[in-house]
């Protein structure tokens, strides 16, 4: 089955710099790649997803970036602001079947210092 | 819209019962529901799909006889933790695929088991 590894596990910029989350994925198969952002005791919220055939996503602050060559997958905040401070989750969606599973990779804690 | 509700929020129960948890699609019709258990400070963990009118597929290490799934309805499955053990205790959540494009997660549900 798939497996999705996720990098750093956590990360602390200074408000306004960028932050870079990367993830890898296991199968070839795999076709559609959502980041989720959780913030404590909440649901996962999702912030953008991309799809395999799509190289690049982009919307306002977030954009996420896709090579399906090398299996990885990276979401990129710009301008980053406290309120970015939470746990993302980056997830493959794993073909089997008619219904496709969405794996989560083990997430990354944001902090953004004011 | 893609909204889904779950309910309780949080619960509270005695070691040895069993606790029913719900989760609905408000306005629209989920032929599949995904149910994750997620520990303090960890990943979401898939425990089972659960399709409508059939059997749910658990993921390995997950004990189908004490989470029981019941998905009767294209807008309603149950998970139902029976014999709850203060191991079990976490946050459970639930999310609905539409048309097998993007997830929404219910708001989830805090279990404690005392």
């Amino acid at each position: 089955g798939e497996n999705v590894e996720q990098h750093p596990s956590t990360l602390s910029v200074q408000e306004g710099d960028s932050a870079v989350i990367k993830c890898t994925y296991s199968d070839s198969a795999s076709n559609y790649f959502p980041w989720y952002k959780q913030e404590l005791g909440k649901r996962p919220q999702l912030i953008i997803d991309i799809r395999s055939n799509v190289g690049e996503k982009k919307d306002q602050r977030i954009a996420v970036t896709l090579n399906k060559t090398a299996k990885h997958f990276s979401l990129h905040i710009t301008e980053t602001q406290p309120e970015d401070s939470a746990v993302y989750f980056c997830a493959a969606k794993e073909r089997e079947t008619s219904y496709d599973k969405v794996i989560f990779g083990p997430g990354t804690s944001l902090s953004v210092i004011p | 819209g893609a909204v889904v509700s779950q309910h309780p929020s949080w619960v509270i129960c005695k070691s040895g019962t069993s606790v029913k948890i719900e989760c609905r699609s408000l306005d629209f019709q989920a032929t599949t529901m995904f149910w994750y258990r997620q520990f303090p400070k960890q990943s979401l963990m898939l425990m089972a799909t659960s399709n409508e009118g059939s059997k749910a597929t658990y993921e390995q290490g997950v004990e189908k006889d004490k989470f029981l799934i019941n998905h009767a309805s294209l807008t309603l499955s149950t998970l139902t933790v029976t014999s709850a053990h203060p191991e079990d205790s976490s946050f459970y959540i639930c999310s609905a695929g539409v048309k097998a494009y993007g997830y929404t997660f219910g708001s989830g549900t805090r279990l404690t088991v005392v």
